[in-house]
């Protein structure tokens, strides 16, 4: 069965510091997508930034890179330099391409940012 | 970069009416559009799979005839739950299938049945 672990629901960060937000996979099939996405109190669910299975290089975008570690299962989210607008709740995500198109979300992760 | 609308934003109805949710891709064409449901706090869960021309897929434990989907075009998907009842109340946010393999949300639709 495919699943989603996020361990941390909640997590605390100063301004211009990074953060790593813990997310862990499990599925059987070769080919999948992971995904993160930030979810701030309006409720929009904002795509951040996406790592496919095959994908040789870690994915960047901006302050977001994501650490995929495929032997461990893991797609941990990096944010650097955080920010107080990167106050939100986060979901890792992904879709195994064989089984569906739909995503199968974690539980959340929120992270505050203070100054 | 690919734009989802709902409508309406928010509602607030009384027991027993029904409500009607849009989901519009303003820049691009979805065969595939998806609806899910979160309470607060909680993840976001799978309702249905919405695919343009034909009839929708739902996730186990989810009544096809209080959740009434509609996907007429390749821009618009409607879900419609009927005879709405205080328990529905929730958030409801849609995504269409964009480019890369990304599913692009709507900003979803706040649901208050009294």
């Amino acid at each position: 069965a495919q699943k989603i672990t996020q361990t941390q629901p909640g997590m605390f960060v100063q301004e211009k510091e990074a953060v790593t937000l813990d997310c862990t996979y499990d599925t059987s099939d070769p080919s999948y997508g992971l995904f993160w996405y930030k979810q701030p109190s309006s409720g929009e669910m904002i795509f951040l930034i996406y790592q496919g299975s095959y994908d040789q290089q870690n994915a960047t975008e901006g302050r977001y890179s994501l650490n995929f570690q495929k032997a461990r299962k893991s797609a941990n989210l990096v944010i650097s330099a955080s920010q107080l607008g990167d106050s939100a709740m986060y979901f890792c995500a992904m879709r195994v391409y064989q089984a569906g198109t739909a995503l199968i979300f974690g539980k959340g992760t929120t992270l505050s940012v203070s100054s | 970069g690919a734009v989802v609308s709902q409508h309406p934003s928010w509602v607030i109805c009384k027991s027993g009416t029904s409500v009607k949710i849009e989901c519009r891709s303003l820049d691009f064409q979805a065969t595939t559009m998806f609806w899910y449901r979160q309470f607060p706090k909680q993840s976001l869960m799978l309702m249905a799979t919405s695919n343009e021309g034909s009839k929708a897929t739902y996730e186990q434990g989810v009544e096809k005839d209080k959740f009434l989907i509609n996907h007429a075009s390749l821009t618009l998907s409607t879900l419609t739950v009927t005879s709405a009842h205080p328990e529905d109340s929730s958030f409801y946010i849609c995504s269409a299938e964009g480019g890369q393999e990304t599913q692009y949300f709507g900003p979803g639709t706040r649901l208050l049945v009294l």
